[in-house]
């Protein structure tokens, strides 16, 4: 089965500066990989996604890279503001079908002022 | 927010006894997925329901069952509770043609 690992475990960065979570997986023939944040309280919420015919994919302040050679992406957060405190998980299809998926571990994000 | 919803929100059990917890799909959706989160772990996927059958299953024994309505709501079902099942249930709903799935807020159980 697929196994995903993700880095770092803590993040901590100044509001403004960038973030970037970064995580493997070993199945080569997955193909979509989406990420999640998760407040306190709350339930995971997808915020963006990447399949495997694409390398970049943005919206607004946020990024997902994908290697699909070394098997691994990257969430990447862009003029980061303390609403980006969060715990983040990436993760990876457990099937063909695509729609159940091995997360990380996750990634406590927090943004200092 | 997504349309996912799911009850109760908290649940205290003893060792032993069961429980059942339930998830309302976004409408449009036609999977339920149910995952179990511990405490600074991610999701595990439990199993997974499309069409009222079991699509799937993670590494979880059988006294974790569940069920698909017709309107797509769906419960799971843990037998002869123990210690370790304290976590958070997440419920997730998509479409059988589609990767994207969009949780619901979580029961929390709490089993002493």
């Amino acid at each position: 089965g697929e196994n995903v690992e993700q880095h770092p475990s803590t993040l901590s960065v100044q509001e403004g500066d960038s973030a970037v979570i970064k995580c493997t997986y070993s199945d080569s023939a997955s193909n979509y990989f989406p990420w999640y944040k998760q407040e306190l309280g709350k339930g995971p919420q997808l915020i963006i996604d990447i399949r495997s015919n694409v390398g970049e994919k943005k919206d607004q302040r946020i990024a997902v890279t994908l290697n699909k050679t070394a098997k691994h992406f990257s969430l990447h957060i862009t003029e980061t503001q303390p609403e980006d405190s969060a715990v983040y998980f990436c993760a990876a299809p457990a099937t063909i079908a695509g729609n159940q998926f091995y997360f990380g571990t996750g990634t406590s994000l927090t943004v200092i002022p | 927010e997504t349309g996912v919803t799911q009850s109760p929100t908290h649940l205290i059990k003893t060792r032993g006894q069961q429980v059942t917890l339930r998830c309302s799909s976004q409408s449009g959706h036609n999977t339920v997925s149910w995952y179990q989160q511990a405490l600074g772990q991610g999701p595990q996927f439990i199993f997974q329901y499309y069409r009222e059958e079991e699509n799937g299953r993670g590494n979880f024994p059988p006294r974790f069952s569940g069920l698909q309505f017709p309107n797509y709501s769906s419960e799971l079902n843990v037998n002869a509770l123990e210690l370790d099942d304290s976590a958070l249930y997440l419920c997730a709903s998509g479409l059988w043609v589609g990767n994207e799935q969009f949780f619901g807020p979580g029961t929390r159980l709490t089993v002493l």
